[in-house]
């Protein structure tokens, strides 16, 4: 099993460009999670999916989407990329056993010029 | 809403002594869950260890234990025989047990450890 899975690993955006961050996992999990890491700050969630199909809002959601597109994947999308979103972007999800252990991707460090 | 705090920004430690880590968190839920996670150079995140709050017991991991103090809110990491390999970031998180599926995790800003030779 490859546990969670994000593409790209780092990306440069200039200011008012999209992009789409990808996650995928192949544990079978039902709810998903996207967070943010800046310096000083500890993770940070921007959404969240607790079951295929559904989406919630996180701590910080301004200025991203996200697509549940089926159980494996969720996609955070940036529509028009601000300085501000410089940051290291985690992926984790959650089991059906120990559902309170979330298990994290290798992150996508994210500059914004 | 739950919050975490975690008052050391750095620590260092020789290798093969004990250091200890704390973390505070405030919440006036009674079912949680507190998790301690390493996050090395590589800035992958590792479970170090979990503690659910209705356990009194204080969870242990080979090194890694916890003191958990439930009526200060208070949930401290004691690394035994420290080795270089610990050099990392720490994070304290809080998980609110009753979210109805959707276990969102709340983090402090961690603590830098430093494992000298």
């Amino acid at each position: 099993n490859a546990g969670v899975t994000q593409t790209p690993k780092f990306q440069v955006l200039k200011t008012g460009q999209s992009m789409t961050l990808q996650c995928a996992q192949d544990m079978n999990h039902n709810s998903m999670y996207w967070y943010r890491q800046d310096p000083g700050m500890g993770l940070r969630l921007i959404y969240y999916s607790a079951s295929e199909g559904t989406t919630d809002k996180g701590e910080v959601p301004n200025g991203y989407n996200v697509s549940r597109l089926n159980k494996r994947e969720f996609s955070l999308r940036l529509e028009s990329a601000a300085p501000s979103q410089t940051s290291v972007y985690f992926c984790a999800s959650t089991g059906t056993g120990y559902r309170e252990t979330q298990y994290f991707g290798p992150g996508t460090r994210l500059l914004v010029l | 809403a739950q919050t975490v705090t975690q008052s050391q920004p750095e620590m260092s430690v020789q290798e093969a002594e004990t250091v200890t880590l704390s973390c505070t968190y405030d919440t006036s839920e009674s079912n949680y869950y507190l998790f301690w996670y390493k996050q090395p150079p590589s800035r992958q995140m590792i479970l170090v260890i979990r503690q659910e709050a209705y356990k009194q017991q204080n969870a242990t991991e080979n090194r890694f234990s916890v003191n958990f103090q439930k009526a200060a809110k208070s949930f401290s990491l004691k690394i035994s025989d420290s080795q270089l390999g610990d050099t990392a970031m720490y994070f304290c998180a809080f998980m609110d047990g009753a979210q109805g599926g959707s276990e969102k995790l709340v983090f402090g800003k961690g603590t830098k450890l430093t494992v000298n030779p």
